[in-house]
């Protein structure tokens, strides 16, 4: 059964500051994602990794995979208040079902001021 | 392009009653999912179409549970004898299968509907 494991599960940090969000996965995969979610609403498409060494960069997010170790990261540069939400990572293994997405956990960042 | 949008937001219903959700996919998406997320959890999979073919069922959808997407285009959930264990937000995604202004494989999400068994 895939696993997909976030840490940390809670991050708070301070506006300005830089951290990282990491995402291990169990199974061999080519394809993963990046989802936002704020409170009581759904998520947010961020980024799509789809070979290994993919790097993306939005605004103060960075995400970049790893096929080999398993392991991606999202990397927040600068942090401000507006970043604060919760940060899923999924997966789709390379066997089984084409689009089936497994979720990890959820990393939830607070900014503060 | 109005994305994804599912009806209704919030259903609140009482223990053994039925209640049906509705999803209206992204119009040029051939993939549908349906998705249940429980408070503090991250969304897990339920099943999917690809056109009006359900192709895979999750072991979380019980018999209680159908999903449809007759003519391929919405598709609508069905719980039947509702329990308090089924309160959760059911998501929606859709998806296509061709490239699509550089997104292809990118699943989109409904808002969600949240249902309350009491």
């Amino acid at each position: 059964e895939l696993k997909v494991e976030q840490n940390p599960l809670f991050l708070s940090m301070q506006e300005g500051k830089n951290y990282t969000i990491y995402c291990n996965y169990s199974t061999t995969s080519d394809r993963l994602y990046w989802y936002r979610q704020d409170p009581g609403k759904s998520l947010e498409s961020l980024f799509v990794l789809l070979s290994n060494g993919a790097v993306k960069q939005e605004g103060r997010l960075m995400a970049s995979l790893d096929t080999k170790a398993r392991l991606s990261t999202l990397h927040i540069t600068a942090a401000v208040h507006d970043l604060s939400a919760t940060y899923f990572c999924a997966v789709v293994p390379n066997t089984g079902t084409a689009s089936k997405l497994t979720f990890g956990t959820g990393t939830r960042l607070q900014v503060t001021l | 392009d109005t994305g994804v949008s599912q009806n209704p937001r919030h259903k609140i219903t009482k223990r053994g009653q039925n209640v049906t959700f509705r999803c209206d996919p992204i119009s040029e998406h051939n993939r549908l999912y349906w998705y249940r997320q429980t408070l503090g959890q991250g969304p897990e999979f339920l099943t999917y179409f690809q056109n009006e073919a359900q192709l895979e069922k999750s072991r979380l959808l019980s018999d209680r549970f159908s999903a449809e997407r007759p003519k391929g285009s919405f598709s609508t959930l069905e719980i039947q004898r509702t329990e308090q264990g089924d309160s959760a937000m059911y998501l929606c995604a859709s998806s296509s299968t061709v490239l699509i202004k550089g997104a292809r494989l990118s699943q989109f999400f409904g808002p969600g509907t949240r249902l309350t068994v009491l």
